[in-house]
């Protein structure tokens, strides 16, 4: 079965604390995964994709085939990063199937 | 560019009533998605358009969602007639199927069925 899992559905820190919202996935096959963060008002909009392995905005996620886990970091959360955020995997029919979403929040 | 726009943005019917949404994809998307987000949860597909032609509709519920999406670029999805678990935002999605695929996602359309 596709299946993303986010266990938490709320992760509430203080600014400048380490950050990590977790993703497990299950799929069969070679897995393309992604994070789309929305902020409060705005629109789902894409924040990363594991295949660029790329920091957006001071993101990382790394996606771990063993743990089929692709978990979000960022070292130090600013109060602008409160959001929700979604994992997503791209399905071999081109179906994006997402997490329950976590939403992050933040302290100044 | 004003990216995937969406209409209406609210939208309240009482039950039985019927109900359409309007995508308007971003221009040279030939990929439009409908999905559905419940209170709480993940997007979840209903529809997914290659150009005019519905692909992947295995999660719409037939008897009572219709979709369509004529020359390829606007889309429509109705509820006829509408009921209490109906009430959901309801998004749209566009994309350039290319290596580095990405759906833009339009603001959503949030119904409440009453």
């Amino acid at each position: 079965a596709q299946r993303v899992t986010q266990p938490e559905k709320l992760l509430s820190v203080f600014k400048g604390a380490p950050v990590e919202l977790k993703c497990n996935y299950s799929y069969s096959g070679s897995p393309e995964l992604f994070w789309y963060v929305q902020y409060s008002r705005q629109r789902l909009q894409l924040l990363l994709r594991h295949i660029s392995r790329e920091s957006i905005k001071g993101f990382t996620a790394d996606l771990n085939k063993g743990e089929t886990s692709f978990h979000l970091k960022k070292p130090f959360a600013q109060e602008e990063d409160s959001a929700m955020y979604y994992c997503a995997l791209l399905a071999l029919t081109d179906k994006l199937i997402f997490g329950t979403g976590t939403r992050l929040q933040v302290f100044p | 560019e004003a990216g995937v726009v969406q209409s209406p943005r609210y939208k309240i019917i009482e039950k039985k009533q019927p109900v359409a949404f309007w995508c308007n994809p971003i221009s040279g998307h030939n990929t439009l998605y409908w999905y559905r987000q419940n209170l709480g949860q993940g997007p979840e597909l209903l529809i997914r358009y290659e150009n005019e032609e519905a692909v992947d509709d295995s999660q719409l519920p037939k008897d009572r969602f219709s979709a369509e999406r004529l020359k390829g670029v606007d889309s429509t999805l109705k509820i006829q007639p509408a009921e209490l678990g109906d009430s959901a935002v309801y998004l749209c999605a566009s994309s350039l199927v290319t290596e580095n695929t990405e759906a833009f996602f339009g603001q959503g359309t949030r119904l409440t069925v009453v």
